[in-house]
């Protein structure tokens, strides 16, 4: 059974540091790629970044690039979305999907990231 | 960057109804390999999204057949031929031929 659980969401300063988990089961992260997308509550869905681990690059909407990082860890099978600089706008749930046939198949239940002093 | 703009913005429904929604894009969604990558996806109150239609028409696993995707190059629409109460939610559309991979604005379905 496919599943993407993601961790690590919480309240952060406006200029710090957060990192998102998105723990994977039910097939390896290696050669497919994950997405992040996340949504401000009350609006709709942003594309953040996508990744293919272990074959080609990853990619970002212009608002976090160099801000966001994403990587992956094949013993753990989970990719991570390193999160710096952040800003109140950055506030959403951020969810994980696995991309698959140019789409999202599988989704997580999201993560919670608030910024705010 | 293609714009994805969906209409219209809200709908009500009677059950046993059928609904339309529309998505158009700002450039054709044909991709090199002659695939469309469009997809409708669905998001029901408090739940994240959840894949209905990719491909245009292709219904993926365990999506009921009353859900059906039509159109072609930058036209495209989601019918739903029944309503049923467990269809309330928000309906996205979105591309997924070029980086950034961008949504429609959303259609919230709601029953009279």
């Amino acid at each position: 059974e496919v599943q993407l659980v993601e961790s690590g969401g919480g309240l952060v300063q406006p200029g710090g540091s957060l990192r998102l988990s998105c723990a994977v089961s039910g097939f390896s992260i290696s050669g497919n790629w994950i997405t992040w997308v996340r949504q401000v509550p009350g609006k709709g869905l942003e594309w953040v970044a996508s990744l293919q681990h272990d074959v080609s690059g990853d990619h970002y909407v212009d608002s976090v690039k160099g801000r966001f990082t994403m990587s992956g860890d094949s013993a753990q099978n989970s990719v991570f979305l390193e999160m710096n600089s952040l800003r109140a706008e950055d506030t959403a749930v951020y969810y994980c999907a696995r991309s698959n046939n140019a789409t999202f198949d599988f989704w997580g239940q999201g993560a919670i990231v608030t910024v705010s002093s | 960057e293609i714009v994805m703009t969906q209409s219209p913005p809200s709908s009500r429904v009677t059950l046993g109804q059928p609904a339309s929604i529309s998505c158009r894009s700002s450039q054709s969604l044909v991709f090199i390999d002659g695939t469309t990558r469009l997809s409708w996806l669905q998001q029901r109150p408090g739940q994240p999204p959840r894949l209905l239609i990719y491909h245009v028409s292709k219904r993926f696993s365990g999506v009921p057949d009353r859900f059906s995707g039509s159109g072609s190059g930058t036209d495209f629409t989601l019918d739903i031929s029944r309503v049923e109460a467990e269809d309330v939610g928000i309906y996205y559309c979105m591309q997924a031929k070029q980086f950034p991979l961008t949504f429609g604005g959303g259609t919230k379905v709601e029953i009279k």
